[in-house]
C-alpha cells in the first residue's frame, strides 16, 4: 500500500446521499488517481489530477466529484446522481511523469443501502 | 480501441507447482506493461514493469516476459505458495507524451488460488 492511506475502509450510504472518501499520500507525488473497480470489470478511471488545484475527467466522471487542495490529499465525493455507487473505489499516486509507476491504496469499499 | 485481455479468467494450482498467466494487449504505439497483484479487498501492488525493448524482468518467484511483437505478456510464478492467492492484473501504458498517466489500459485480472 505504499505511503498512501484511503478511508474509511468500508462505507455505507443511503441512496440519496452524498459521500466522501479520503485519499491521502506522503509520498510527494504529483499525480493523483481515483479509479472504481467492480467484479469482472478492469480498473475504471474516474479523476485524475497532475497538480494542484487542477484535475480531469476520466473514463466514468459523471456522478462523482473532486478536489485537489493540497499536495498530499485528492478526496472523492460519490454524489447522488451516482446511480450505481456500489463498488471498491482505489485512489493512486505517481510522479509527475505520466509512465510511471502508479502506487495504490488499500482502497474503500462503498455499499448502497 | 485499447484492449487488455488477460487469460485464464481464474486458476487453481497446488503449492509448490508452477503456473503461466496470459496477457495480450491491442495498445498501440505501446510504450511499457505492467503486471500487479492484488490480494483481495487490498489495492494492487506492482510485479514488474517493462518496456517495449525488454524482453522479460523478474522480481523473486515471479518472471514476465514480453513479446512487442505478437503484443503478448506472460507471467510465471515458480513454486507457488499459498500468499500467491490473489488476483494479477495486467495493465498496458500507451506510448506518447501528455495524458500518458490517464490512459492506462488495465485487464480484468486473473484469479489464483494456491491451494494445499
Amino acid at each position: 500500500d505504499g505511503g498512501i492511506t484511503q478511508s474509511p475502509k468500508y462505507l455505507f450510504r443511503k441512496e440519496g446521499q452524498n459521500v466522501t472518501l479520503s485519499c491521502e499520500q506522503n509520498l510527494n507525488h504529483d499525480a493523483m488517481y481515483w479509479y472504481r473497480q467492480d467484479p469482472g470489470q478492469g480498473l475504471r478511471l474516474i479523476y485524475y489530477s497532475q497538480i494542484v488545484n487542477d484535475f480531469q475527467k476520466g473514463d466514468i466522471a459523471e456522478g462523482y466529484s473532486v478536489s485537489r487542495e493540497k499536495k498530499e490529499s485528492f478526496p472523492l465525493t460519490v454524489t447522488s446522481a451516482q446511480k450505481n455507487p456500489t463498488a471498491f473505489y482505489l485512489c493512486a499516486s505517481s510522479s509527475f511523469r505520466g509512465a510511471d509507476t502508479q502506487y495504490f491504496g488499500p482502497g474503500t469499499r462503498l455499499t448502497v443501502l | 480501441k485499447n484492449q487488455v485481455e488477460q487469460s485464464p479468467q481464474s486458476l487453481i494450482i497446488l503449492e509448490g507447482k508452477n503456473c503461466t498467466l496470459q496477457c495480450n494487449y491491442t495498445v498501440s504505439p505501446f510504450s511499457n506493461l505492467r503486471w500487479y497483484k492484488q490480494d483481495t479487498g487490498r489495492g494492487p501492488v506492482s510485479l514488474t514493469i517493462m518496456t517495449f525493448s525488454e524482453n522479460t524482468k523478474s522480481n523473486g518467484r515471479y518472471t514476465a516476459t514480453l513479446d512487442a511483437d505478437t503484443k503478448q505478456s506472460s507471467l510465471h510464478i515458480t513454486a507457488s505458495q499459498l500468499s500467491d492467492s490473489a488476483s494479477y492484473i495486467c495493465v498496458v501504458t500507451p506510448g506518447g507524451n501528455t495524458g500518458t498517466a490517464s490512459k492506462l489500459t488495465f485487464g480484468t485480472g486473473t484469479r489464483l488460488q494456491v491451494t494445499l
